[in-house]
């Protein structure tokens, strides 16, 4: 059971460019979540979805696009990257949208926009 | 908004010392309180968590009592291990909200021999 499984690991982008960061589950969960995590800043979450064909802004979605065609997917797509990008990006999922419910999270993404 | 406040860190503590982590949170309503640990380059994973006032989570040794009356959600052990060098994140969660976290800023621990 692989959980959450984020691609790539590590990236440098040069400014402008655009790429895809994929996220996967294999747990049949109805939630996932992108969130990017900066120093000293805890975790802020960018979109999320409560199921295929379903998604929503949070609290930092501007540069960002996703779509949910599938359950267990989730990509993130970057557009014109900006130096302010630079993060490390967290995918995660859960099964239900209660309150109570715990997030499963991926290892991660790091992204360097020079 | 709902939000969480951490105490800052990083915090160093030697070997089989007492550990608290200060967590406060603002809310309206009545949110479930998390906390998460993320070791070295991983994911976050779930460490415990309470769903309402009084509740205490406890997992490995950590433990935290939702305070509602301090709106606060501290983060204890007994005796810290240096397998328990770690970021900790205090989190919470609304009611009817889509599952979404609102995460502290952080607290990096550093435990030493």
């Amino acid at each position: 059971n692989a959980g959450v499984t984020q691609t790539p690991k590590f990236r440098i982008l040069k400014i402008g460019q655009s790429m895809t960061l994929q996220c996967a589950q294999d747990m049949n969960h109805n939630y996932m979540y992108w969130y990017r995590q900066d120093p000293g800043m805890g975790l802020k979450l960018i979109y999320y979805s409560v199921g295929a064909g379903i998604t929503d802004k949070g609290e930092v979605p501007n540069g960002y696009n996703v779509s949910r065609s599938t359950t267990e997917d989730f990509p993130l797509r970057l557009e014109l990257a900006a130096p302010s990008q630079t993060s490390v990006y967290f995918c995660a999922s859960s099964y239900e949208g209660s309150g109570a419910n715990v997030l499963t999270f991926g290892a991660g993404s790091r992204l360097t926009v020079l | 908004g709902n939000s969480v406040t951490q105490m800052e860190g990083p915090v160093t503590l030697s070997e089989e010392a007492f550990l608290t982590i200060n967590c406060t949170y603002t809310a309206t309503g009545y949110p479930s309180l998390f906390w998460y640990v993320q070791y070295p380059g991983e994911g976050l994973q779930l460490l415990l968590k309470a769903t309402k006032a009084d509740d205490k989570g406890s997992n490995k040794g950590f433990e935290a009592t939702y305070r509602k009356e301090t709106t606060s959600f501290h983060l204890e052990k007994g005796s810290v291990q240096v397998s328990d060098s770690a970021v900790y994140f205090c989190a919470l969660s609304m009611y009817n909200q889509g599952g979404k976290l609102i995460f502290g800023q952080g607290t990096e621990l550093s435990v030493k021999p």
